[in-house]
């Protein structure tokens, strides 16, 4: 079946720092990939997607690139605010799903300080 | 204005009561779904609705009954809650155009606690 792995978190860095969470991906085909993020107290807002390999999806200085080859789409962040402090979730929807059905990683807490 | 909004935002309860959850969304979307995030913030899908015509359900107890009056709505009745049942639930709309390669559009989820 479709999974999708993320690194543990929380991931705690200062502000200004280099973001990188990883995500890898079990699923046939290619499908189509996400990163959402989740503050706290707040539903889920799509940051970036890319729907095909070597795509790079961006979105407020956040990266994402497909990588077929490593079955990847590894976020990272040149420097990080202290607003960036959130869940980010990575998922995908399959390639042959006549529908938009997310799975979704378990989530990776970031945490930025002043 | 809102794109997707539930109501309520929190919803206190007891065991074995029955309790209906709202979601509305202003997009145009025709597809809906129902998400449920766990205590540990892991998202799984329960329900999506096409054109008020259910299309996915993945393996839910079926205490919990969705319901789509119009492809705008999209409303959880959950029956016999159990303690089980506490967590956040996320409603979500796509439209149905270029899937599967869309993106859904979440609301800001309504917190169930079941004491």
């Amino acid at each position: 079946g479709n999974s999708v792995t993320q690194m543990e978190g929380p991931v705690t860095l200062s502000e200004e720092a280099f973001l990188t969470i990883n995500c890898t991906y079990t699923a046939t085909g290619y499908p189509s990939l996400f990163w959402y993020v989740q503050y706290p107290g707040e539903g889920l807002q799509l940051l970036l997607k890319a729907t095909k390999a070597d795509d790079k999806g961006s979105n407020k200085g956040f990266e994402a690139t497909y990588r077929k080859e490593t079955t990847s789409f590894h976020l990272e962040k040149g420097s990080v605010q202290v607003s960036d402090s959130a869940v980010y979730f990575c998922a995908l929807t399959p390639m042959n799903s006549g529908y938009s059905t997310l799975t979704f990683g378990k989530g990776t807490m970031l945490l930025v300080s002043p | 204005d809102t794109a997707v909004s539930q109501t309520p935002k929190y919803l206190v309860t007891q065991m074995g009561n029955d309790k209906s959850i709202k979601c509305e969304q202003n997009l145009g979307h025709d597809t809906m779904y129902w998400y449920k995030q766990d205590s540990k913030k892991f998202l799984k899908i329960m329900f999506s609705y096409n054109n008020k015509e259910l299309i996915i359900n993945e393996t839910v107890p079926n205490r919990f009954s969705p319901k789509s009056p119009d492809k705008a709505h999209l409303n959880l009745h959950i029956n016999s809650l159990e303690l089980g049942d506490s967590a956040v639930y996320f409603c979500a709309s796509s439209p149905s155009t270029g899937r599967p390669r869309v993106e859904q559009y979440f609301g800001p989820g309504t917190r169930l606690t079941v004491t």
